[in-house]
């Protein structure tokens, strides 16, 4: 099946600055990519998505990069805020069910 | 509240007890998925319901669990025997037909004691 893994497992940035987290996948036939955010207890919530025939794509601060010929897609959050501090998971699915294979999850810090 | 919701959202049971988790998805969103996450880990995937029909299952669901969706709206996920590897934060998904993106419920906290 379908192997999802994110770098790095945790990361501080400071406030303003940008941070990127990328996650690579297995399965070539994955062709939906999801990210979703987690906060302390609360459920994760679907902040970006990008689908295989995407390069890249934009929403505000937050956008997503996907190398197909690599086999990686990554998170980029610019202008940091705390409020962006949480758990990240990258997600692939190869659509029909949407079944999705989640990454380990990175945990974000934003230092005011 | 229109957002998938789970009942309930904690469930502290003693090992070797039966537990039954409800779900009920974002109004006419035909699939329905379950998910366990435990701690520092991404969700991992436990089965699949398209309207009522169960579609799949992952090789994570042992015959102690089981999970029903009879009239294509709520689901319940039953836990038989319960043990303490059971612990973990059950989750719900559900999307519409044609569309891909997925939204989960809050979970229900297992705790097996």
């Amino acid at each position: 099946g379908e192997n999802v893994e994110q770098h790095p497992s945790t990361l501080s940035v400071q406030e303003g600055d940008s941070a990127v987290i990328k996650c690579t996948y297995s399965d070539s036939a994955s062709n939906y990519f999801p990210w979703y955010k987690q906060e302390l207890g609360k459920r994760p919530q679907l902040i970006i998505d990008i689908r295989s025939n995407v390069g890249e794509k934009k929403d505000q601060r937050i956008a997503v990069t996907l190398n197909k010929t690599a086999k990686h897609f990554s998170l980029h959050i610019t202008e940091t805020q705390p409020e962006d501090s949480a758990v990240y998971f990258c997600a692939a699915s190869t659509g029909g069910n949407n079944r999705l294979a989640f990454g380990k999850g990175n945990q974000v810090v934003v230092i005011p | 509240d229109t957002g998938v919701s789970q009942d309930p959202r904690h469930k502290i049971t003693k090992r070797g007890q039966n537990v039954t988790f409800r779900c009920d998805p974002i109004s006419e969103h035909n699939r329905l998925y379950w998910y366990r996450q435990t701690l520092g880990q991404g969700p991992e995937f436990l089965t699949y319901f398209q309207n009522e029909a169960q579609l799949e299952k992952s090789r994570l669901l042992s015959d102690r669990f089981s999970a029903e969706r009879p009239k294509g709206s709520f689901s319940t996920l039953e836990i038989q025997r319960t043990e303490q590897g059971d612990s973990a934060m059950y989750l719900c998904a559900s999307s519409s037909r044609g569309a891909t993106e997925a939204f989960f419920g809050q979970g229900t906290r297992l705790t097996v004691v």
